[in-house]
């Protein structure tokens, strides 16, 4: 069965400061996984996601994560946090099967507060 | 800029009266979701469409939920009797698939409260 752990519940961090949100996924075969972002109340935006290729991917919003399979990670970063990213982050898994689409599994969210 | 619709987006019911959600996908997106956040969770996948068969509702308490997407179309998720733990987000989502790599694009969602 798919899974995914999200370490950090919440994470407070100053405006300017560097981000890195943990993220570690359990899949039988070669994983898509993806990082959405939650605003209060609202649903969910796609931050950026990896199917195959460069482990680096880049998204919106100056975010970018790393994809490392020896270590089952996609670690979500930022170089320099704004005050509108404050949100709840979550990662998700899904698995890649021909014909249709695969359902995604996500955690339990990485709630990120950011001070002035 | 296409966007998944779903209404209402609030709803506040009280415990074994009936509740009804409605979503209508992006044009062209084959494959649809319905999730359930509890708060302070991820969300969960309810039941998976394509078009207007089920592909998975393993996780649908079906002795009181029910999901229908007759057209293939927009989609209504029901609930009936509501109880108190059935108080959450519902979230809807749409998908294109290709090659089972989908980007899945979510609604605003309905936040339901059973009193």
């Amino acid at each position: 069965a798919q899974s995914v752990t999200q370490p950090d519940i919440h994470i407070t961090v100053s405006e300017g400061a560097s981000l890195e949100l943990r993220c570690n996924y359990s899949y039988g075969a070669t994983p898509y996984l993806f990082w959405y972002v939650q605003s209060p109340g609202q649903g969910l935006q796609l931050l950026l996601k990896y199917f195959s290729g460069d482990t680096l991917v880049q998204g919106i919003k100056g975010f970018e994560a790393e994809f490392k399979r020896s270590q089952s990670s996609f670690n979500l970063r930022k170089p320099s946090v704004h005050w509108s990213d404050a949100a709840e982050y979550f990662c998700a898994v899904g698995g890649g099967s021909t014909g249709t689409a695969s359902k995604l599994t996500f955690g339990t969210g990485t709630r990120l507060q950011v001070t002035l | 800029e296409a966007e998944v619709a779903q209404s209402p987006r609030y709803k506040i019911t009280e415990k074994s009266q009936a509740v009804a959600f409605w979503c209508d996908p992006i044009s062209g997106h084959a494959t649809l979701y319905w999730y359930r956040q509890i708060l302070g969770q991820g969300p969960e996948l309810l039941v998976q469409f394509q078009d207007e068969s089920v592909v998975d509702d393993s996780q649908l308490p079906k002795d009181r939920f029910s999901a229908e997407r007759l057209k293939g179309v927009d989609s209504t998720l029901k609930i009936q009797p509501a109880e108190l733990g059935d108080s959450a987000m519902y979230l809807c989502a749409s998908s294109f698939p290709s090659g089972g790599a989908n980007e899945q694009f979510f609604g605003p969602g309905t936040r339901l409260t059973v009193l």
